[in-house]
């Protein structure tokens, strides 16, 4: 089936520690991109990434690092720098700009 | 900048009825598209629908449907006969052509009565 994964669903680290999430996907797209969900709130773009070894910032990359070493995988650090890392991460692709944007199931990352 | 405003927090309707779900928008671009995603209690964000703002015609998807009205930017979202599956948070969203990044308003959390 084609379609985005992202794993873990559920993510626990200590403060302080740096966590990576994972995104993959086979539907070929070029764009990808990484969204923060907060309670009661909508989604804001941390980074995007439009083609191989290139991605730019969104509104909120601070504390974030990203790598775009395959078309298919788009991997999300956390890093200690990030001052509230607890949140909803998701992650979606689509095909060019302005198309739909496919989003991936989540991972809910708790840090304590 | 593009925002987004969802004025409805919470809004609910009886199985079977319809429902329609404010959205109006800021842009100062003349090419852009809008969206309505569907977040129900899994959290994935599932397309509902899609409209290109130089359409004029309204898009349509099975029970779900718009009214793009583009001079009062506004881009509500309209349900006919509302399932229970169709509760969920749903978010409004817009994306100025050639951009990378959905702007989305706050959402709205449509309960469904049977």
């Amino acid at each position: 089936d084609g379609g985005i994964t992202q794993s873990p669903k559920y993510l626990f680290r200590k403060e302080g520690q740096n966590v990576t999430l994972s995104c993959e996907q086979n539907l070929n797209h070029d764009a990808m991109y990484w969204y923060r969900q907060d309670p009661g709130q909508g989604l804001r773009l941390i980074y995007y990434s439009q083609i191989v070894n290139d991605f730019q910032k969104g509104d909120i990359a601070e504390g974030y690092s990203v790598s775009r070493e395959k078309k298919e995988s788009f991997p999300l650090t956390v890093t200690s720098a990030q001052k509230n890392p607890t949140a909803f991460y998701l992650c979606a692709s689509s095909l060019t700009p302005g198309l739909a944007v496919f989003f991936g199931p989540g991972t809910r990352l708790t840090v304590t | 900048a593009q925002t987004v405003t969802q004025s409805q927090p919470e809004m609910s309707v009886q199985e079977a009825e319809t429902v329609t779900l404010s959205c109006t928008y800021d842009t100062s671009e003349s090419d852009y598209y809008l969206f309505w995603y569907k977040q129900p209690p899994s959290r994935q964000m599932i397309l509902v629908i899609r409209q290109e703002a130089y359409k004029q015609q309204n898009a349509t998807e099975n029970r779900f449907s718009v009214n793009f009205q583009k001079a009062a930017k506004s881009f509500s979202l309209k349900i006919s006969d509302s399932q229970l599956g169709d509760a969920a948070m749903y978010f409004c969203a817009t994306m100025k052509q050639g951009a990378q990044k959905l702007v989305f308003g706050q959402g709205t959390r449509l309960t469904i009565n049977p």
